[in-house]
Parts: structure tokens; C-alpha cells; sequence
């Protein structure tokens, strides 16, 4: 089974511009995660998708958005990039419930400049 | 606010010995879920090991088990037999069945010695 992917695993983008992150899960896994990890803040969860809507959500200002097609795959996006938004993302699948065993993807290291 | 904390930025051990990583967290709510997770440096997370908070039995995988004292608020992560490949960054996580949220520890750098 393959596991959950990530495109891009790397971006470069300037301070202001936009940016979509797509997440691939595990085949059968109907729950998405994503989180945010930076040296500074270390781990912080973003939002988390189950069939097609938003179950919850981290505390992140708007710019910060999601979305869940009916293949159960997700995008983010981020608007308006700032500096404090070079991270690496990461987007965990789980079959049911975000507290089942999460898998996780490799990451999309975003660098704004 | 629920919280979690490792007091233990970095730890070292000897190929074959034990190791036991800390984690304490904070929150009034019963009915919970803990985790530890490995991030080795080519940085995809695995989840080591899960514990539900209504559990008392301590979980176990293999070589590695955890010490949960609820009272406590305490779950330890104790490594048996360590082996080079158990370096890598360990994360304790909570998660609130309450606010269905993750809340992540900032992490234990575990370094194996050969």
C-alpha cells in the first residue's frame, strides 16, 4: 500500500504571493491532517479533514485554508506569505479519527523570501 | 490550556542500553490519547506508540513501553536494547477528545552511541 505523499517537497516563494500544498493519503483513509513545524514553535497542528469538511481546526489566522476532494486527497494553502511561514508541512492521514494511528507524509518544506 | 512538555531537549545512550524519555502534560479532561513518535532525519514521523488515556495497562511495542501515571500526568517513553537506528527526534504528543486537537511536545533529540 502506498504510503502518503506530498507534492511539492520543495517551494521557494516570495513574501505576499500564494501557495497550494497537496496531500496524497493512504489508500482507504478518510481523515487528513496537517501541521506546521518550525524550530521555533515546533509542532502545532493547522486543521483536520474528514469527508469532505473542515473537523477542526489550530489556532492559524485566515490566511491559512484547506480543502478535502471526495478521493479523500487534500490541499492547503497559504495567502499572502510571510516570512514566519517558512516551515515544513506536514500532512498525516488516519482511516477514521484523528486519534487513530496517524501516517505521515514526508513534508513540503515552504521557504519564503 | 492543555499543554505538553519535555524537559529533555537532547538525551545520548550506548548501543544496547535503556533509555527512558520524559513527558509530562497538563489538562482537566478524563478521556484522552497519548503518543510518542520518532522523526528521524530524513524526516517522515512514525508513530512509535499510542496509550488511551481509560487505560491503565502501560503500552508496549516491541522494545519500546511507556509509564503512564495519570495522576501524574506523566508518560515516559523507556527504550530496551537501544539501537542505532533509534536515533532520531522523539515527539511526545496529547490528544483532547474534548477539542479533537493535537498538542505536541517540542521534542527529545536521542542520540545512539555506537
Amino acid at each position: 500500500k502506498a504510503g502518503v505523499t506530498q507534492t511539492p517537497r520543495y517551494l521557494i516563494k516570495t513574501r505576499g504571493q500564494q501557495v497550494t500544498l497537496s496531500c496524497s493519503p493512504i489508500s482507504g483513509h478518510r481523515s487528513v491532517s496537517w501541521y506546521q513545524q518550525t524550530p521555533g514553535q515546533g509542532l502545532q497542528f493547522l486543521f483536520e479533514y474528514f469527508s469532505e469538511t473542515q473537523r477542526n481546526k489550530g489556532n492559524f489566522p485566515g490566511r491559512f485554508s484547506g480543502r478535502q476532494f471526495s478521493n479523500s486527497r487534500s490541499e492547503m494553502n497559504v495567502s499572502t506569505l510571510e516570512l514566519g511561514d517558512s516551515a515544513l508541512y506536514l500532512c498525516a492521514s488516519s482511516v477514521d479519527r484523528a486519534f487513530d494511528e496517524q501516517y505521515f507524509g514526508p513534508g513540503t518544506r515552504l521557504t519564503v523570501t | 490550556a492543555q499543554t505538553v512538555t519535555q524537559s529533555q531537549p537532547e538525551m545520548s545512550v550506548q548501543e544496547a542500553e535503556t533509555v527512558t524519555l520524559s513527558c509530562t502534560y497538563d489538562t482537566s479532561e478524563s478521556d484522552y490519547y497519548l503518543f510518542w513518535y520518532k522523526q528521524p532525519p530524513s524526516r517522515q514521523m512514525i508513530l512509535v506508540i499510542r496509550q488511551e488515556a481509560y487505560k491503565q495497562q502501560n503500552a508496549t511495542e516491541n522494545r519500546f513501553s511507556v509509564n503512564f501515571q495519570k495522576a501524574a500526568k506523566s508518560f515516559s517513553l523507556k527504550i530496551s536494547d537501544s539501537q542505532l537506528g533509534d536515533a532520531a527526534m522523539y515527539f511526545c504528543a496529547f490528544f483532547s477528545s474534548g477539542t479533537y486537537k493535537y498538542i505536541f511536545g517540542t521534542g527529545t533529540r536521542l542520540k545512539v552511541l555506537a
